[in-house]
C-alpha cells in the first residue's frame, strides 16, 4: 500500500501561472484533505472532501480550487498562483471526518516568484 | 486568534531523558486532542491521541495527559531517543461527541535529542 501520494514533489510557478497538485489514496478512505504549512506556523486546512462528491472551505479557501475526482483522488487547484502561496501543501485522508486518524501524504513544495 | 498555542518552538534534551512538549487550548468545545510527529520532507505521522473523557491515555515510551481546567495537554516521551528527534504537532478537534469538527493544529515544537 503506497497510501497517500502526491504529485509533483516540487515546484516553482510564476506569479498569474495556474497549476494542479494531484493526490490520490488506496486506503478506501471516505474523507480527504488539503492543507498547507507555512515556515513557523502549523498546518491550515485549504478545502476538505467528507465522502465522494462534497467538498467544503476550510480555514484558508481563498486563491483555491479543489475536485473530488472519484473516491481515491483529491486535486488542488491554484487558478492565478500569488507569492503568498509559496507554502508546503498536504494531503490527506482518513475513514471519516471528526476523530478518525489522518494519514498524510509527502507533501509538495511550491514556490511562487 | 490562535486556538491551540504550543508555545516552545524548539526543546533540546538528552538521550535517555524525559522530553515533556506542552500545548493549551482556548476552545472550550475541543474534545479530542490528538500529538503528530513529523520529520523533515515527510508528512506528519499520528501518534496519540487522547479524548475529554480521559485524562492520561500510554502507549509504550509515549504519554499524553489532559488537564481540561487548565486546557492544556503535554506529551511526555521517556526515554528519549535521538530517533525521536522531530516537530511534534499538537491539534484538537471538537469530533468525539459526534460532531464533525476540522482538526486545529499548533505551530509545533522542533525536539532535538542528542545522544
Amino acid at each position: 500500500n503506497a497510501g497517500v501520494t502526491q504529485t509533483p514533489k516540487f515546484q516553482v510557478l510564476k506569479t498569474g501561472q495556474s497549476m494542479t497538485l494531484q493526490c490520490a489514496q488506496d486506503m478506501n478512505h471516505n474523507s480527504m484533505y488539503w492543507y498547507r504549512q507555512d515556515p513557523g506556523m502549523g498546518l491550515r486546512l485549504i478545502y476538505y472532501s467528507a465522502s465522494e462528491g462534497t467538498t467544503d472551505k476550510g480555514e484558508v479557501p481563498n486563491g483555491y480550487n479543489v475536485s473530488r475526482l472519484n473516491k481515491r483522488e483529491f486535486s488542488l487547484r491554484l487558478e492565478s498562483a500569488a507569492p503568498s502561496q509559496t507554502s508546503v501543501y498536504f494531503c490527506a485522508s482518513s475513514e471519516g471526518l471528526g476523530i478518525d486518524t489522518q494519514y498524510f501524504g509527502p507533501g509538495t513544495r511550491l514556490t511562487v516568484l | 486568534d490562535q486556538q491551540v498555542k504550543q508555545n516552545s518552538p524548539s526543546l533540546s534534551v538528552q538521550e535517555g531523558r524525559i522530553s515533556i512538549l506542552n500545548c493549551d487550548y482556548t476552545n472550550s468545545m475541543f474534545d479530542y486532542f490528538l500529538w503528530y510527529k513529523k520529520y523533515p520532507a515527510e508528512g506528519p505521522t499520528f501518534l496519540i491521541s487522547i479524548s475529554s473523557i480521559k485524562d492520561k491515555n500510554e502507549d509504550g515510551r509515549f504519554t499524553v495527559f489532559l488537564n481540561k481546567s487548565a486546557k492544556h495537554l503535554s506529551l511526555h516521551i521517556v526515554p528519549s531517543q535521538p530517533g525521536d528527534s522531530a516537530v511534534y504537532f499538537c491539534a484538537a478537534t471538537e469530533g468525539y461527541g459526534g460532531s464533525q469538527g476540522n482538526l486545529i493544529f499548533g505551530k509545533g515544537t522542533k525536539l532535538s535529542v542528542k545522544p
